[in-house]
């Protein structure tokens, strides 16, 4: 089976800067993907990382580093809109079809 | 395309009854997921689709559960004799083969709420 780990919630002012952490235990790994979901929204998609190192996209940047299964999301230069949860999953080698399983996710709250 | 639509938006029912809810997922997506979120949790997996094919079933899915990908696209998921423990937001995504970095497109969901 699979088990993901991130931290409940987390507070930050506009303009800063949060990483989110993300440590999972797997029978077999395949990628570590991001999500981010405002109330009441639809999960999307914000980034995937198969191999160790840093992806950049914008404001948000995913690392992995897969000797440590951990990886973690930064938010850069937050915005108010930025408030939302964000979601770690893993792709399971064993799995069929791209199967992801989610973490419990982690509420960002931005303040003023 | 207006990416993955799911109805109704919002379904309420009396315990013991079926509910049944609809996804149309991207069309040139061959793979296509139902998941289960309750509030403050992330996404749990249901089942999944390869066309018409359904590949896995999640092992916490009970015989209540079935569901149908006729023709490869669209798919329902019913649940027979509801109880309160299946009041959750039911959510649909669909991916295309060898797309990872493209990663799932999920709909809006289908909120259930059983009384």
């Amino acid at each position: 089976g699979q088990s993901l780990e991130q931290p409940s919630e987390v507070t930050a002012v506009e303009g800063a800067i949060v990483q989110i952490n993300c440590t999972y235990q797997t029978s077999g790994f395949y990628g570590l993907s991001w999500y981010q979901q405002h109330d009441g929204g639809a999960p999307t998609f914000l980034s995937y990382n198969a191999l160790d190192g840093l992806e950049e996209t914008g404001r948000f940047s995913s690392f992995l580093s897969r000797s440590d299964s951990y990886g973690y999301l930064l938010l850069q230069e937050l915005q108010m809109k930025d408030s939302a949860s964000y979601f770690c999953a893993v792709r399971d080698l064993e799995a069929a079809g791209n199967k992801l399983t989610f973490g419990g996710g982690t509420r960002v709250l931005v303040k003023p | 395309d207006t990416g993955v639509s799911q109805d109704p938006r919002h379904k309420i029912t009396k315990r013991g009854q079926n509910v049944t809810f609809r996804c149309d997922p991207i069309s040139e997506h061959n793979r296509l997921y139902w998941y289960r979120q309750t509030l403050g949790q992330g996404p749990e997996f249901l089942t999944y689709f390869q066309n018409e094919a359904q590949l896995e079933k999640s092992r916490l899915l009970s015989d209540r559960f079935s569901a149908e990908r006729p023709k490869g696209s669209f798919s329902t998921l019913e649940i027979q004799r509801t109880e309160q423990g299946d009041s959750a937001m039911y959510l649909c995504a669909s991916s295309l083969t060898g797309q990872l970095n493209h990663g799932y497109t999920f709909g809006s969901g289908t909120r259930l709420t059983v009384v």
